[in-house]
């Protein structure tokens, strides 16, 4: 079985500044990761995923996440984030071969003006 | 492209009501289908994922069922409805490919129980 823990459950940050999100898992299998966001009563889009490859991953809206094997990590970062970027971010393993994802408990950034 | 829907937005049930949540998925075909409940201030939690029609795995015990009567429609029912019920549901559809699975999620529906 995988776990995925987030390690903050909220994040503020002034706008403009850089922001990274944090985010740990455990397999016993090799593992694809994926960022979602969620926006105020939205459903989750699809931020970026590391399925192998350069362990750097960029994905939309600026944002990039690296796949750390042996700290088990796929931490997500912005180097200037915006007032629109406000939202929950959730993180998610999906063994490979499988299709059943784990889902982080989401982490809240607040991005003030 | 495809696209995902749900039905209602928003709904409001008092206890011991039945349920029933409806999600369709266009432009693709014989897609992985999921449902999530979110709680406020928790993450998602899984409660249904069917692999094609008629075969649905239920992932928690609960007063809560899931039918698909065709390849591309998922649906979530409860004979009662209990205060617990209250959440915001999601849909999610998903295809195999390379062994990996991205998911995409439908707007959700708000459901409060009273």
């Amino acid at each position: 079985a995988q776990s995925v823990t987030q390690l903050d459950s909220q994040v503020p940050v002034f706008e403009e500044a850089p922001v990274e999100l944090r985010c740990n898992y455990s397999s016993s299998v090799s593992v694809y990761l994926f960022w979602y966001v969620q926006y105020p009563n939205q459903g989750l889009q699809l931020l970026l995923k590391y399925l192998s490859g350069s362990t750097l991953v960029k994905g939309i809206n600026g944002f990039e996440a690296e796949f750390n094997k042996s700290q088990t990590s796929f931490h997500l970062r912005k180097p200037s984030v915006h007032i629109s970027d406000t939202a929950e971010y959730f993180c998610a393993v999906t063994p490979g071969g499988s299709y059943i994802p784990t889902f982080g408990r989401g982490t809240s950034l607040i991005v003030h003006p | 492209s495809q696209t995902i829907h749900q039905w209602p937005a928003t709904l409001v049930q008092p206890v011991g009501s039945p349920l029933s949540l409806e999600c369709t998925v266009e432009g693709t075909s014989n897609p992985n289908l999921y449902w999530y409940r979110q709680a406020a201030g928790r993450g998602l939690q899984l409660l249904f994922y069917s692999v094609g029609i008629g075969q649905i795995s239920s992932e928690v015990p609960q007063n809560l069922s899931a039918s698909r009567p065709q390849d591309r429609q998922f649906i979530l029912s409860s004979k009662k409805l209990l205060l617990s019920d209250s959440g915001f549901y999601l849909c999610a559809w998903s295809v195999t490919s390379g062994s990996s699975d991205t998911q995409y999620f439908g707007p959700g529906t708000r459901l409060t129980v009273l």
